[in-house]
């Protein structure tokens, strides 16, 4: 167990639709970094959210977006929802000290699907 | 070029062998590294981090890591049926605001 949850578990949802995922980060963590992983394949960065602001980003478009909250808890929605968008969203928190990432521990994630 | 590399697999070993995994980054300042380990359906596990070159190790597990090459590499030595799994490696990298960049994995099937 590592102390981070998210929420759902699983959900299904069809295309153009928006979608909110939930995460809470582990005691202590100031960082959180999303995830998505289609089947077989590395996560893939999608952002990182530290104090509140969004720190990096990787190749994903702007219908993916963020929020983290001042308890270090965190958000990651979707519009406009595509068949692609079908993965396994994990969320991973960390204790971020000055500019680099130190290890990141992962919840269970949220197995989104949509039709 | 990928930016993280990892031997493709499936890789399979009797149970007992030592199970070899490598990893090969692209972005040179890339300072720490990472393996985890992923049961299917399940999430990413930290197995170990290393920073430095040289061997690393803890319990059956050791890590390498050598920079001039751009190469990281897992053993797993007494390998058991229940290190089958996929696994996993992160580099931090500069291009993504020194954020992990993750491999394609290894999936390891170690038969009984």
């Amino acid at each position: 167990e590592t102390g981070v949850t998210q929420s759902p578990t699983h959900l299904i949802k069809t295309r153009g639709q928006q979608v909110t995922l939930r995460c809470s980060s582990q005691s202590g963590h100031n960082t959180v970094s999303w995830y998505q992983q289609a089947l077989g394949q590395g996560p893939q960065f999608i952002f990182q959210y530290y104090r509140e602001e969004e720190n990096g980003r990787g190749n994903f478009p702007p219908r993916f977006s963020g929020l983290q909250f001042p308890n270090y808890s965190s958000e990651l929605n979707v519009n406009a929802l595509e068949l692609d968008d079908s993965a396994l969203y994990l969320c991973a928190s960390s204790l971020r000290l000055g500019s680099s990432t130190d290890t990141q521990y992962f919840g269970p994630g949220t197995r989104l699907t949509v039709l | 070029q990928k930016e993280v590399e990892q031997n493709s697999g499936p890789l399979s070993v009797p149970e007992g062998a030592i199970a070899s995994l490598n990893c090969t980054y692209s972005d040179r300042v890339s300072q720490s590294f990472f393996w985890y380990r992923q049961y299917s359906g399940k999430s990413p596990e930290l197995i170990m981090s290393i920073y430095s070159n040289g061997d690393k190790e803890d319990g059956r597990f050791t890590a390498q890591l050598n920079k001039a090459s751009q190469y990281v590499s897992l053993l797993i030595r007494d390998s058991q049926p229940s290190d089958s799994a996929t696994y996993l490696c992160a580099v931090n990298s500069l291009a993504y605001g020194q954020n992990f960049v993750f491999g394609p994995g290894t999936r390891l099937s170690v038969l009984p």
